[in-house]
């Protein structure tokens, strides 16, 4: 069974600028969540995603957006990037809506901005 | 409103030695517990994870961890350390109606030979 894949591996841009980050889920999971992961911040909950609807943002400002297809892959777009965005994203997946489930976890897309 | 506590950011432990990493949790309601661990460059890993049942729960490469209502703790143990378990370590907590897993900051454990 094929895990969660992210793309791209690494991506570099400057201050201002958009990025689009790309998470495919575990086939069969509904469900996706993103998490920015910043150097001594630990792991930040930023959206999550269930049957293409938006369900639930952490608190980050309005630049931070996405969206989930029907085939349940999802995108992230940070607009306006800061520097302080640099940052590890995990895209994670998971079957259902119930907290006992379990995420699986994609390797992340390392975002710098220069 | 659901958080999680992990007790040090830092742990180093000589190669067969105990490990024990500490965190508690805050929730108003029976929590599901998690941990992940998160080896270098790559994504966060399920561990092991309590839902209901029995408090000590077995999870891969060894570690267990148990689940204390009354000291509101989740604490992940392994008899004895090994080189390839250095990595970060998180704690994670939802509950049944919850939209989203909180995350503890993570502890980064250490193995010296």
């Amino acid at each position: 069974e094929a895990g969660v894949t992210q793309s791209p591996t690494h991506l570099i841009k400057t201050r201002g600028q958009q990025a689009t980050l790309r998470c495919s889920p575990i086939s069969g999971h509904t469900s996706v969540y993103w998490y920015q992961q910043a150097l001594g911040l630990g792991l930040q909950f930023l959206l999550w995603y269930d049957e293409g609807e938006e369900r639930n943002r952490g608190n980050f400002p309005p630049r931070f957006s996405g969206r989930q297809f029907p085939n349940y892959s999802s995108e992230l777009n940070v607009n306006a990037l800061e520097l302080e965005d640099s940052a590890l994203y995990l895209c994670a997946s998971s079957p259902e809506i119930a907290g006992c489930d379990e995420q699986f976890f994609g390797p992340g897309t390392r975002l710098t901005v220069l | 409103a659901q958080s999680v506590t992990q007790l040090g950011s830092h742990v180093s432990v000589s190669e067969g030695a105990l490990v024990l990493l500490r965190c508690n949790y805050s929730s108003s309601v029976p929590p599901y517990l998690f941990w992940y661990v998160q080896y270098p460059n790559q994504g966060l890993q399920l561990l092991l994870k309590y839902t209901t049942g029995a408090t000590l729960v077995k999870g891969i490469n060894g570690f267990e961890a148990e689940f204390k209502k009354s000291e509101t703790s989740f604490h992940l143990t392994k008899p004895s350390a090994h080189m390839s378990d250095a990595a970060e370590y998180f704690c994670a907590v939802s509950e049944w109606s919850a939209s989203k897993i909180i995350f503890g900051s993570g502890t980064r454990l250490s193995i010296r030979p």
